[in-house]
């Protein structure tokens, strides 16, 4: 059974950088029929895809919010990771990393339990 | 705003069919791209329910199943349960905007 699970600070001060990990376990990171994303659901409101990443390190960014944003991969740890720079409080919400089934539109099959960043002083 | 467009909710009793809509236009829904649906229920990270307009993952029940036409799709959930209360999510691809997009969500209450 594949499992996803999020890691790092859950408060982060405003114009910081937000960085979250996602270690992935009961299988492979490195196949090719999946990529690996990060989206986030603010209290109360819906979800938005931040972006994604392919095992070659090959990626891509949610237009509105991809010149703060950068993901990447390794591989040989399971993990893959989220950075979001120059926070505000509009970024406060749970983050969740998801597995992406590489087959016509990707969907998301496999997600973590989530974790909540604030983002205050 | 989403740019797939959901009712912020849905109601129904136990026993009968609801359907929650997803509407999108010529460059996602329109464009012929997939449309997946998520359950998410209150506290908890959102499941798979449909993939690929249509088909369920091992597990889902037959009560659930989603179509699609022209710029929308739908998805349908009969014989409600108490257990269904959740927020269901549509999702596709936008060729805009170059990746996937999400529908607002829609709130189902079991009366």
């Amino acid at each position: 059974q594949v499992q996803l699970q999020e890691s790092g600070p859950g408060l982060v001060k405003p114009s910081q950088t937000l960085s979250l990990t996602c270690t992935v376990s009961g299988g492979s990171i490195s196949s090719g029929s999946y990529y690996w994303s990060w989206i986030r659901q603010p209290a109360g409101k819906g979800l938005e895809w931040i972006g994604r990443i392919y095992t070659s390190g090959s990626t891509n960014y949610n237009p509105s919010l991809k010149s703060r944003v950068s993901i990447s991969i390794d591989t040989s740890k399971y993990q893959f990771s989220l950075k979001l720079t120059s926070v505000t409080a509009a970024d406060t919400a749970v983050y969740y990393c998801a597995r992406g089934v590489v087959r016509g539109v990707v969907y998301f099959d496999y997600w973590g339990q989530g974790t909540l960043v604030t983002v205050s002083s | 705003q989403s740019v797939l467009t959901q009712p912020p909710s849905v109601s129904g009793a136990p026993g009968q069919r609801v359907t929650i809509s997803c509407t999108g236009s010529s460059s996602n829904i329109g464009a012929g791209y997939d449309v997946h649906w998520y359950q998410q229920l209150p506290g908890t990270a959102p499941k798979l329910l449909i993939y690929v307009d249509s088909n369920r993952p091992s597990g889902v029940p037959d009560r659930f199943s989603g179509s699609k036409s022209a710029t929308s799709a739908s998805l349908a959930i009969s014989g409600l349960q108490a257990e269904d209360e959740a927020d269901y999510y549509c999702q596709s691809y936008d060729s805009s905007l170059g990746g996937s997009v999400f529908g607002g969500g829609t709130k189902l209450t079991v009366l």
